[in-house]
């Protein structure tokens, strides 16, 4: 089982939906979560970036964090088409010796129909 | 500002040839991390650079892969007698402290191994 699992899609929705976005993580040692964006062909952009359990809002994104469970969450209000890309959930630790790496979901590919 | 540059963008190369990638950090950065994406995967965490040390290698797959940073700025990751399974987006990530600070990504090297 990889430790962030993230369904990878497609998901397509019409212009102007709320789109939900999820990944589940299973190491409890995982202390903030990233939701990233990627453009095909370039390198992921950061999105959101959160430590705590709660809703973290920024313009039209939303992002949600339960510890208990498990569970990351991002909302995107009103999609736009140039929000059509591949969004990548991030959970990472801090280990007294130093940072961790990320761990990554697989991404899912977000299409917004116009 | 610059973001994180990575050069070349594009090797391709035969089996059993040797090569390395170059990754230029945001100015400023003391962490630098190295990632490798697979196609439809997201980010998988290789090395993590505290200055001139490498705090971190549990990700290199195996020894053929080794990576310097020798005066705490630029980094450059070598692959020895590469396999066509390294073939893979190799992406660069940079940020101003290490632990729980942003990172930001390069726009990766594509390496195909042919």
């Amino acid at each position: 089982q990889k430790e962030v699992e993230q369904d990878p899609g497609p998901l397509s929705v019409p212009e102007g939906a709320i789109v939900s976005l999820n990944c589940t993580y299973s190491n409890s040692a995982f202390q903030y979560f990233m939701w990233y964006r990627q453009y095909s062909r370039k390198g992921p952009e950061l999105l959101m970036y959160t430590y705590s359990s709660g809703n973290k809002e920024d313009g039209r994104f939303t992002a949600q964090v339960d510890k208990s469970s498990k569970y990351i969450s991002l909302f995107i209000r009103d999609s736009q088409p140039s929000d059509s890309a591949t969004y990548l959930c991030a959970s990472g630790g801090y280990s007294g010796g130093g940072a961790d790496g990320l761990t990554f979901g697989k991404g899912t590919h977000l299409i917004i129909q116009p | 500002g610059a973001g994180v540059s990575q050069t070349p963008s594009n090797k391709v190369t035969e089996k059993g040839k040797y090569v390395e990638l170059r990754c230029d950090p945001i100015s400023g950065h003391t962490a630098l991390y190295w990632y490798r994406q697979s196609l439809g995967q997201g980010p998988e965490f290789l090395i993590y650079f505290q200055g001139t040390g490498a705090a971190d290698d549990s990700g290199l797959p195996n020894d053929r892969f080794f990576a310097v940073r020798p005066e705490g700025s630029v980094s450059t990751l070598k692959i020895q007698r590469t396999e066509r399974g390294d073939s893979a987006v190799y992406l660069c990530a940079s940020s101003l402290l290490a632990g729980y600070d942003t990172q930001y990504f390069g726009p990766g090297t594509r390496l195909t191994v042919l």
